[in-house]
């Protein structure tokens, strides 16, 4: 089944630097790659996606980087604001259509 | 956020009882899914159901079980069988085929076994 590996687990920046969170899938018939981010005590909620006709695509401050071909995606986030400070999850999903796996999180501080 | 809820907020249980968590969603979604969330391991997913009447097991499904015999409830079992219960339970919904789309999530459970 899927494998889906997210580095690092902790993160910590200072305001207004950038943060890059990077996962590794197993399935290469995978074809939907969400993030999700949860604040403390709350629930996960989507930030961004891309799927697997895209290498790219960015909204606002944050952007997802996809290659399919090695197998890993990455989450951009720039001009960090301490109201990043969350967790968040990368997940995969398109095998079957039914199942997403998540990653095992990072938690994402940023310093004033 | 309202579409999609879970009852209690947090819940009790002492060894040896069955627990019966809530989900409830008013999105017209097909599917739904329960996750299992523990500190540093992300979300397992435990039962699926892509339509009323039939679900699937999860990746940790022993110890659990669910139902679907209406499109906005998949009530989760935990029953006795389940070793280590004491988690943070998350019900999540999906207009279709979850793994290819976004899935909106409740608040979530807290269950704690004493």
């Amino acid at each position: 089944g899927e494998n889906v590996e997210q580095h690092p687990s902790t993160l910590s920046v200072q305001e207004g630097d950038s943060a890059v969170i990077k996962c590794t899938y197993s399935d290469s018939a995978s074809n939907y790659f969400p993030w999700y981010k949860q604040e403390l005590g709350k629930r996960p909620q989507l930030i961004i996606d891309i799927r697997s006709n895209v290498g790219e695509k960015k909204d606002q401050r944050i952007a997802v980087t996809l290659n399919k071909t090695a197998k890993h995606f990455s989450l951009h986030i720039t001009e960090t604001q301490p109201e990043d400070s969350a967790v968040y999850f990368c997940a995969v999903g398109g095998t079957g259509g039914f199942k997403t796996i998540f990653g095992a999180g990072t938690r994402l501080f940023v310093k004033a | 956020d309202g579409g999609i809820t879970q009852s209690p907020k947090y819940l009790f249980r002492k060894e040896g009882q069955n627990v019966t968590l809530s989900c409830e969603q008013n999105l017209n979604h097909d599917a739904m899914y329960w996750y299992r969330q523990d500190p540093g391991q992300g979300l397992r997913l435990i039962y699926y159901s892509q339509i009323v009447n039939d679900f699937q097991k999860g990746d940790i499904a022993e110890g659990y079980s669910v139902s679907r015999e209406k499109k906005e409830s998949f009530p989760l079992t935990v029953t006795s069988a389940q070793k280590n219960p004491t988690a943070f339970y998350l019900c999540a919904s999906s207009p279709s085929q979850g793994g290819r789309n976004e899935q909106f999530f409740g608040p979530g459970t807290r269950l704690t076994v004493l």
